[in-house]
């Protein structure tokens, strides 16, 4: 099955900074990498994905890179701000490329912004 | 759209009890999927169903527990007897079918004393 691990487990930075969160995968048949944030009392909710046939995709203030080569895909945020402060996890698909939508998620990086 | 609902949000238990979570996913998502999260092993996914059959309990840590989906809008996740290792939240997520961009509900905290 799909292993992912996930880097660092916690991240501080000030606002307005930039913030990198990265993920190694094992499943080289892995073809979809989704990001989640979870505040506190909430459930995981996806905030942007990627597919293997693309190396980024923006959405703002945030991005995702992939490299297929190097089985690792990275989370962006510019310009932090305070209720960026949360757990961001990433995710890969079980199994490779199943077509129920199993996924593993990483460890998960808690990410705090400081005004 | 209301999104996935959970119930409870919390319930604390004694050891020994049966407890029993409810999840109604987004209509129209054929995948259900339970989660369980603890901070020593994450998010870890315990049973999934495409259109209500389950497909895959390897997750599932042993036979006390159990799930049932007997309708597209009802999922249930049922312990018993519980135990205070059970303690967790517990997450149910909604997709479409094959799609990998789940809804997650806002959980379940367990707490089994």
């Amino acid at each position: 099955g799909e292993n992912v691990e996930q880097h660092p487990s916690t991240l501080s930075v000030q606002e307005g900074d930039s913030a990198v969160i990265k993920c190694t995968y094992s499943d080289s048949a892995s073809n979809y990498f989704p990001w989640y944030k979870q505040e506190l009392g909430k459930g995981p909710q996806l905030i942007i994905d990627i597919r293997s046939n693309v190396g980024e995709k923006k959405d703002q203030r945030i991005a995702v890179t992939l490299n297929k080569t190097a089985k690792h895909f990275s989370l962006h945020i510019t310009e932090t701000q305070p209720e960026d402060s949360a757990v961001y996890f990433c995710a890969a698909p079980r199994g490779g490329g199943t077509s129920y939508g199993k996924l593993t998620f990483g460890q998960g990086t808690i990410l705090t912004v400081h005004p | 759209d209301a999104g996935v609902i959970q119930s409870p949000r919390h319930e604390v238990t004694e050891m020994g009890q049966e407890v029993t979570l409810r999840c109604k996913p987004i209509s129209g998502h054929n995948s259900l999927f339970w989660y369980r999260q603890t901070m020593m092993r994450g998010l870890e996914l315990l049973i999934y169903f495409n259109n209500n059959v389950p497909i895959d309990d390897s997750g599932m840590p042993e036979d006390r527990f159990s799930a049932k989906m007997p309708n597209a809008s009802f999922s249930t996740l049922k312990i018993q007897p519980s135990e205070p290792r059970d303690s967790a939240v517990y997450f149910c997520a909604s997709s479409p079918q094959g799609f990998y961009g789940y809804t997650f509900g806002s959980g379940t905290r367990l707490t089994v004393v």
